[in-house]
């Protein structure tokens, strides 16, 4: 089975604190995706990235960065966390060749 | 624009009971269509893929179907159980070298003795 491992569920930060969510996959994607789903408004594209070091805006990439160093990993990163970016987060992989696109179980974070 | 649309927002059903639930959408050139399940906090669990030819896919007692003339497509749920209790997430992918996804907002379904 394919397994997408997001190592943090559920996180409080302070404002203005650097935060990290990381991403790991097990089946050689290379594609990975971090998207962000709020209540009534879907899952929302935050950054992909189709191979190692490479990486694309999604629709909401304000406040936000990546990184790619292994294909197996790709982290999100908060440079500096603020209020409305509390929500559940959620890394996603697929491969090349494939449709189907395997979730993490999402990491909550709240900022205060 | 390049939307999604299901309904209903939400929906309770008696175990047992079958139901359908609808995603309507303006993404054009069309690419796929896929359901999603999501319990609540987890992440979300592929059900169905559909293409541009398939017109019905099942998966056990969840069966899609896809009408891409009119744009439309729905799950229908058979014999419900209670563990199918969730979110239900349309999700449909742009053709071209754009290929993005756009999802829906989700259908909540629960299913109550």
């Amino acid at each position: 089975d394919v397994k997408v491992t997001q190592s943090s569920r559920y996180l409080v930060k302070r404002t203005g604190e650097k935060v990290f969510l990381e991403c790991v996959q097990d089946m050689d994607h290379e594609n990975m995706f971090w998207y962000r789903q709020d209540p009534g408004l879907g899952l929302r594209l935050i950054y992909f990235s189709y191979d190692v070091k490479m990486k694309e805006k999604g629709d909401i990439p304000e406040g936000y960065s990546v990184s790619r160093e292994k294909k197996e990993r790709f982290s999100l990163i908060l440079e500096s966390a603020s209020t409305n970016q509390t929500s559940m987060y959620l890394c996603a992989s697929r491969g090349q060749s494939r449709h189907t696109i395997y979730f993490g179980e999402g990491s909550w974070l709240t900022v205060v | 624009k390049n939307q999604v649309e299901q309904s209903p927002q939400s929906l309770i059903i008696l175990e047992g009971k079958n139901c359908t639930l609808q995603c309507n959408y303006t993404v054009s050139p069309f690419s796929n269509l896929r359901w999603y399940k999501q319990d609540t906090g987890r992440g979300p669990v592929s059900l169905t893929i559909m293409t541009f030819s398939e017109n019905t896919k099942s998966n056990g007692r969840y069966t899609a179907t896809l009408d891409a003339d009119t744009k439309q497509s729905s799950l229908h749920i058979t014999a419900s159980q209670l563990s199918d209790s969730a979110s239900y997430i349309c999700v449909v992918r742009r053709g071209g070298t754009a290929s993005k996804l756009t999802f829906g907002t989700g259908t909540r379904l629960q299913v109550t003795l």
